[in-house]
Protein backbone atom coordinates (compact mmCIF):
# COMPACT_ATOMS: atom_id res chain seq x y z
CA UNK A 1 0.00 0.00 0.00
CA UNK A 2 1.43 3.32 -0.91
CA UNK A 3 0.09 5.26 2.46
CA UNK A 4 -1.79 8.48 2.84
CA UNK A 5 -0.61 10.44 -0.09
CA UNK A 6 -0.19 13.87 0.35
CA UNK A 7 0.88 17.13 -2.52
CA UNK A 8 2.27 19.48 -2.58
CA UNK A 9 5.03 18.42 -0.15
CA UNK A 10 6.01 22.26 -0.47
CA UNK A 11 4.25 25.46 -1.33
CA UNK A 12 5.28 29.07 -0.97
CA UNK A 13 2.80 31.53 -1.79
CA UNK A 14 2.12 35.61 -0.99
CA UNK A 15 -0.49 36.87 0.85
CA UNK A 16 -4.12 36.94 -0.55
CA UNK A 17 -3.70 34.03 -2.89
CA UNK A 18 -5.47 30.76 -2.80
CA UNK A 19 -4.21 27.50 -1.55
CA UNK A 20 -5.24 24.30 -2.14
CA UNK A 21 -3.66 21.15 -0.47
CA UNK A 22 -4.83 17.59 -1.81
CA UNK A 23 -4.84 14.13 0.25
CA UNK A 24 -5.62 10.95 -1.03
CA UNK A 25 -6.02 8.01 1.92
CA UNK A 26 -5.32 4.74 2.37
CA UNK A 27 -7.61 2.72 0.49
CA UNK A 28 -10.66 1.17 2.37
CA UNK A 29 -10.03 3.60 5.17
CA UNK A 30 -13.11 5.46 6.11
CA UNK A 31 -12.14 8.48 8.15
CA UNK A 32 -9.92 11.20 6.73
CA UNK A 33 -8.48 13.86 8.75
CA UNK A 34 -7.08 17.08 8.64
CA UNK A 35 -4.35 18.68 11.13
CA UNK A 36 -2.47 21.56 11.30
CA UNK A 37 1.50 21.67 13.11
CA UNK A 38 2.94 25.06 14.32
CA UNK A 39 5.54 25.26 16.93
CA UNK A 40 3.30 27.63 18.54
CA UNK A 41 0.13 25.56 18.78
CA UNK A 42 1.38 22.37 18.15
CA UNK A 43 -0.77 19.34 16.52
CA UNK A 44 -4.61 21.06 15.70
CA UNK A 45 -7.52 19.06 14.14
CA UNK A 46 -9.04 21.23 11.88
CA UNK A 47 -11.64 18.57 10.52
CA UNK A 48 -12.26 14.98 9.75
CA UNK A 49 -14.83 13.06 7.60
CA UNK A 50 -16.62 9.78 7.99
CA UNK A 51 -17.55 8.26 4.48
CA UNK A 52 -16.89 11.90 3.01
CA UNK A 53 -19.16 13.41 5.43
CA UNK A 54 -17.58 16.04 7.65
CA UNK A 55 -18.39 15.26 10.98
CA UNK A 56 -16.52 18.29 12.82
CA UNK A 57 -15.17 21.02 11.49
CA UNK A 58 -14.77 22.95 14.86
CA UNK A 59 -11.53 22.96 14.49
CA UNK A 60 -11.38 25.01 10.86
CA UNK A 61 -9.77 28.37 12.18
CA UNK A 62 -11.77 30.67 9.71
CA UNK A 63 -14.08 31.12 7.10
CA UNK A 64 -10.78 30.97 5.05
CA UNK A 65 -10.80 27.42 5.27
CA UNK A 66 -12.84 25.31 3.79
CA UNK A 67 -12.24 21.43 2.94
CA UNK A 68 -13.87 18.87 0.56
CA UNK A 69 -14.28 14.96 0.34
CA UNK A 70 -15.94 14.59 -3.31
CA UNK A 71 -15.26 11.01 -2.87
CA UNK A 72 -13.44 8.10 -0.78
CA UNK A 73 -9.74 8.31 -2.42
CA UNK A 74 -9.34 12.22 -2.09
CA UNK A 75 -9.33 15.14 0.32
CA UNK A 76 -9.18 18.78 -0.56
CA UNK A 77 -8.18 21.43 2.17
CA UNK A 78 -8.28 25.03 0.67
CA UNK A 79 -7.22 28.44 2.07
CA UNK A 80 -8.80 31.95 0.57
CA UNK A 81 -7.07 34.06 0.64
CA UNK A 82 -4.39 32.79 2.61
CA UNK A 83 -2.29 34.99 5.42
CA UNK A 84 1.41 34.64 7.02
CA UNK A 85 0.20 33.52 9.70
CA UNK A 86 -1.49 30.46 8.09
CA UNK A 87 2.03 29.20 7.65
CA UNK A 88 2.58 25.64 8.87
CA UNK A 89 2.60 22.30 8.00
CA UNK A 90 -0.70 20.13 7.52
CA UNK A 91 -1.17 16.58 7.57
CA UNK A 92 -3.59 14.59 6.68
CA UNK A 93 -4.28 11.17 8.00
CA UNK A 94 -6.70 8.21 7.55
CA UNK A 95 -8.08 5.75 9.60
CA UNK A 96 -10.46 2.57 9.50
CA UNK A 97 -12.96 4.73 11.72
CA UNK A 98 -13.00 2.27 14.50
CA UNK A 99 -12.57 3.96 18.33
CA UNK A 100 -9.38 2.58 18.94
CA UNK A 101 -8.21 2.76 14.78
CA UNK A 102 -4.40 3.96 14.25
CA UNK A 103 -4.11 6.77 12.60
CA UNK A 104 -1.89 6.97 9.20
CA UNK A 105 -0.24 10.09 8.61
CA UNK A 106 0.82 11.64 5.54
CA UNK A 107 3.99 13.42 4.74
CA UNK A 108 2.89 16.83 5.16
CA UNK A 109 2.61 19.77 3.26
CA UNK A 110 4.49 22.76 4.64
CA UNK A 111 2.82 25.92 3.45
CA UNK A 112 4.75 29.56 3.48
CA UNK A 113 2.44 32.07 3.15
CA UNK A 114 4.99 35.49 2.55
CA UNK B 1 -13.92 16.94 26.04
CA UNK B 2 -10.78 14.40 26.36
CA UNK B 3 -7.88 16.06 26.96
CA UNK B 4 -3.90 14.54 27.38
CA UNK B 5 -1.11 16.72 29.23
CA UNK B 6 2.80 15.73 28.48
CA UNK B 7 4.62 17.12 31.21
CA UNK B 8 8.12 18.45 30.01
CA UNK B 9 8.27 19.73 25.97
CA UNK B 10 12.04 18.73 26.23
CA UNK B 11 13.69 15.14 27.57
CA UNK B 12 17.16 14.80 27.45
CA UNK B 13 19.04 11.19 28.05
CA UNK B 14 22.75 9.76 27.33
CA UNK B 15 22.59 6.71 24.77
CA UNK B 16 21.79 4.17 26.94
CA UNK B 17 19.98 5.49 29.91
CA UNK B 18 16.73 4.96 30.91
CA UNK B 19 13.54 7.05 28.66
CA UNK B 20 10.18 8.41 30.53
CA UNK B 21 8.12 10.53 28.73
CA UNK B 22 4.91 11.73 30.93
CA UNK B 23 1.62 11.84 29.77
CA UNK B 24 -1.50 12.10 31.83
CA UNK B 25 -5.25 12.23 30.72
CA UNK B 26 -8.43 13.56 31.94
CA UNK B 27 -11.30 10.72 31.86
CA UNK B 28 -14.05 9.60 33.80
CA UNK B 29 -13.84 6.41 32.46
CA UNK B 30 -10.84 4.92 30.52
CA UNK B 31 -10.20 6.16 27.24
CA UNK B 32 -8.30 4.70 24.79
CA UNK B 33 -4.78 5.49 24.70
CA UNK B 34 -1.83 6.28 21.89
CA UNK B 35 1.71 7.09 21.53
CA UNK B 36 3.13 8.09 18.41
CA UNK B 37 6.14 9.40 17.09
CA UNK B 38 7.42 11.81 14.19
CA UNK B 39 10.90 11.75 13.08
CA UNK B 40 12.13 15.37 11.53
CA UNK B 41 10.21 16.17 8.26
CA UNK B 42 7.68 13.20 8.67
CA UNK B 43 4.13 12.26 9.76
CA UNK B 44 3.33 11.05 13.06
CA UNK B 45 3.54 6.85 13.39
CA UNK B 46 1.77 4.63 16.11
CA UNK B 47 3.97 3.41 18.17
CA UNK B 48 1.62 1.70 20.82
CA UNK B 49 -1.80 1.72 21.80
CA UNK B 50 -3.70 1.07 24.88
CA UNK B 51 -7.57 -0.89 24.76
CA UNK B 52 -7.83 -2.08 28.10
CA UNK B 53 -6.99 -5.67 26.74
CA UNK B 54 -3.67 -5.27 29.20
CA UNK B 55 -2.22 -2.24 31.70
CA UNK B 56 1.54 -2.93 30.29
CA UNK B 57 1.54 -2.00 26.41
CA UNK B 58 4.58 -2.72 24.52
CA UNK B 59 4.97 -0.98 20.85
CA UNK B 60 7.81 -1.04 18.32
CA UNK B 61 11.20 0.00 18.91
CA UNK B 62 11.43 -1.50 22.90
CA UNK B 63 8.98 1.01 23.66
CA UNK B 64 6.79 0.28 26.41
CA UNK B 65 4.26 2.19 28.15
CA UNK B 66 1.59 1.57 31.67
CA UNK B 67 -1.71 2.57 31.70
CA UNK B 68 -2.58 3.31 35.45
CA UNK B 69 -6.07 4.38 36.31
CA UNK B 70 -5.29 5.73 39.77
CA UNK B 71 -3.02 8.21 38.44
CA UNK B 72 -4.80 8.84 35.31
CA UNK B 73 -1.65 7.94 33.71
CA UNK B 74 -0.13 6.56 30.43
CA UNK B 75 4.12 7.15 30.69
CA UNK B 76 6.31 6.30 27.90
CA UNK B 77 9.33 4.19 28.90
CA UNK B 78 12.24 2.32 26.84
CA UNK B 79 14.74 0.84 29.18
CA UNK B 80 18.23 2.03 27.02
CA UNK B 81 17.98 5.00 24.79
CA UNK B 82 19.67 5.03 21.13
CA UNK B 83 20.98 7.87 19.33
CA UNK B 84 17.82 6.85 16.41
CA UNK B 85 15.04 7.55 19.17
CA UNK B 86 15.63 11.07 18.93
CA UNK B 87 12.64 12.55 17.36
CA UNK B 88 8.90 14.10 18.78
CA UNK B 89 6.91 12.10 21.27
CA UNK B 90 2.98 12.38 21.18
CA UNK B 91 0.27 11.02 23.72
CA UNK B 92 -2.87 11.00 22.47
CA UNK B 93 -6.76 10.05 23.31
CA UNK B 94 -9.68 9.39 21.94
CA UNK B 95 -12.17 11.89 22.29
CA UNK B 96 -15.89 10.35 24.14
CA UNK B 97 -17.65 12.67 22.45
CA UNK B 98 -16.81 11.27 18.69
CA UNK B 99 -15.37 8.06 19.13
CA UNK B 100 -13.04 8.67 15.57
CA UNK B 101 -11.82 11.62 16.84
CA UNK B 102 -8.15 11.72 17.96
CA UNK B 103 -7.07 14.57 20.10
CA UNK B 104 -2.78 14.89 20.80
CA UNK B 105 -0.97 16.42 23.83
CA UNK B 106 1.75 19.05 22.68
CA UNK B 107 4.22 16.40 22.35
CA UNK B 108 7.74 16.15 23.68
CA UNK B 109 11.38 16.71 22.08
CA UNK B 110 13.72 13.42 22.64
CA UNK B 111 17.31 14.10 22.42
CA UNK B 112 19.83 11.87 23.01
CA UNK B 113 23.50 12.79 24.08
CA UNK B 114 26.36 10.53 22.90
Amino acid sequence: DAGVIQSPRHEVTEMGQEVTLRCKPISGHNSLFWYRQTMMRGLELLIYFNNNVPIDDSGMPEDRFSAKMPNASFSTLKIQPSEPRDSAVYFCASSLGVPNGELFFGEGSRLTVL
Amino acid sequence: AQSVTQLGSHVSVSEGALVLLRCNYSSSVPPYLFWYVQYPNQGLQLLLKYTSAATLVKGINGFEAEFKKSETSFHLTKPSAHMSDAAEYFCAVTDYSSASKIIFGSGTRLSIRP
